[in-house]
């Protein structure tokens, strides 16, 4: 069983649409992230939400959105789609802020 | 900022010797963790380390902490070639509440058969 799952694993797409992307971990865990990995293997943390609480980075553009409609999932909207928002996007899941985590697969997304 | 900082980048070694990587990082912590990514893969979690531990092992590896010079080592023993992949370390920094984990950039580590 796929501990922490993500759809689709490739996305392309024009500038400008909205996309999302779903999560799912089946971990029973408290907490849920989403990272972008740039072209250059560099992983940035974009959202945790833990317990309703969602934490985001200040650096993230309020065109993604995290959606938690229960406690094993977090979904990643995105709106306005630009150019530089092509990367792969990491789903992660911990049952404390702090622990081990776990990874999804990853989605890959472009831009064109 | 960035938190951790690998070194090096890039690490090229023939199999069966050890490999040493090395993670800095500026501000205090509860612990440290090293993953591991495949190419084209996600993250996969292989040892925590807290702060208040010094030296961890499992299997084949070594991981060490040194609070006071805010770094860590992972040294991987008898290299295989399925030990190519990137290594990333990640730090819980003390205070950072349900922030999350923040990533250095890696080392790329190629095992040559």
């Amino acid at each position: 069983d796929t501990a922490v799952s993500q759809t689709p694993k490739y996305l392309v797409t024009q500038m400008g649409n909205d996309k999302s992307i779903k999560c799912e971990q089946n971990l029973g865990h408290d907490t849920m992230y989403w990272y972008k990995q740039d072209s250059k293997k560099f992983l940035k943390i974009m959202f945790s939400y833990n317990n309703k609480e969602l934490i985001i980075n200040e650096t993230v553009p309020n065109r993604f959105s995290p959606k938690s409609p229960d406690k094993a999932h977090l979904n990643l909207h995105i709106n306005s789609l630009e150019l530089g928002d092509s990367a792969v996007y990491f789903c992660a899941s911990s049952q404390d802020p702090g622990d081990e985590q776990f990874f999804g697969p990853g989605t890959r997304l472009t831009v064109l | 900022s960035q938190q951790g900082e690998e070194d090096p980048q890039a690490l090229s070694i023939q199999e069966g010797e050890n490999a040493t990587m090395n993670c800095s990082y500026k501000t205090s912590i509860n612990n440290l963790q090293w993953y591991r990514q495949n190419s084209g893969r996600g993250l996969v979690h292989l040892i925590l380390i807290r702060s208040n531990e010094r030296e961890k092992h499992s299997g084949r590896l070594r991981v060490t902490l040194d609070t006071s010079k805010k770094s860590s080592s992972l040294l991987i023993t008898a290299s295989r070639a399925a030990d190519t992949a990137s290594y990333f370390c990640a730090t819980d920094e003390l205070g950072g509440g349900a922030d999350g984990l923040t990533f250095g950039k890696g080392t790329h580590l190629i095992i040559q058969p």
